[in-house]
């Protein structure tokens, strides 16, 4: 069965600081790979998404992703976070019509 | 265009009591699907819907059960509610195909006691 890692459960970073959030999935097959965020009181929202072609995808709020087959990772970077981005990140892999997700990553920016 | 709409928004249930929920999906989304969210267990996959028809299904008892109607719309039952049920439940749509991205409704907040 596919499973999805995500290295940290609690990120706290500073305004303008970098963030990159690891997320290694176990599928041999042709993946979709996507990051999901959730903010306080809000649902589920898409950032991005990779399907195919090039492996730096770009998403919503300035987010952008790299996919690397050989090392089944998929991971989330932001040159320089804000506090609105505070919030839980997900990695999901979707095969046969399901995603499976990590356990998710909180993610604290400190105004 | 309107999002995923899901209800109720909250729910309290006690033991041994069953609950439906329900999900509308996205105007022309045909693929439905369902969630647990827990802070034990995180986001877990139910089931799939897709022309009235289950596509796929998660690891979980037949408790849980789901269906969808001919207008895409979907509920999803749970009968003989325990304690360990307690969680949002959220329904995705999608448009059909292996990969496609889904859109997540608020959830159904699901409290057993």
């Amino acid at each position: 069965a596919q499973s999805v890692s995500q290295h940290n459960h609690h990120v706290i970073l500073s305004e303008a600081a970098s963030l990159e959030l690891g997320c290694n999935y176990s599928y041999g097959g042709t993946v979709n790979l996507f990051w999901y965020v959730q903010y306080p009181g809000q649902h589920l929202q898409l950032l991005l998404k990779y399907f195919s072609g090039d492996p730096l995808v770009k998403g919503i709020k300035g987010f952008e992703a790299e996919f690397i087959k050989s090392k089944f990772s998929f991971n989330l970077r932001k040159p320089s976070v804000q506090w609105s981005d505070t919030a839980e990140y997900f990695c999901a892999v979707n095969t046969d019509y399901k995603l499976s997700f990590g356990a998710g990553t909180t993610v604290t920016v400190r105004a | 265009k309107a999002g995923v709409t899901q209800t109720p928004r909250y729910l309290i249930k006690t033991r041994g009591q069953q609950v439906t929920l329900s999900c509308s999906p996205i105007s022309g989304h045909r693929s439905v699907s369902w969630y647990q969210q827990t802070p034990g267990q995180g986001l877990q996959f139910l089931f799939e819907y897709f022309s009235e028809t289950q596509r796929n299904k998660g690891n979980f008892p037949g408790r849980f059960s789901g269906r969808q109607f001919s207008n895409s719309r979907s509920e999803m039952n749970v009968s003989t509610l325990e304690l360990g049920d307690s969680a949002l439940y959220l329904c995705a749509s999608s448009l059909a195909q292996v990969g496609d991205e889904q859109y997540f409704g608020p959830g159904t907040r699901l409290t057993v006691t």
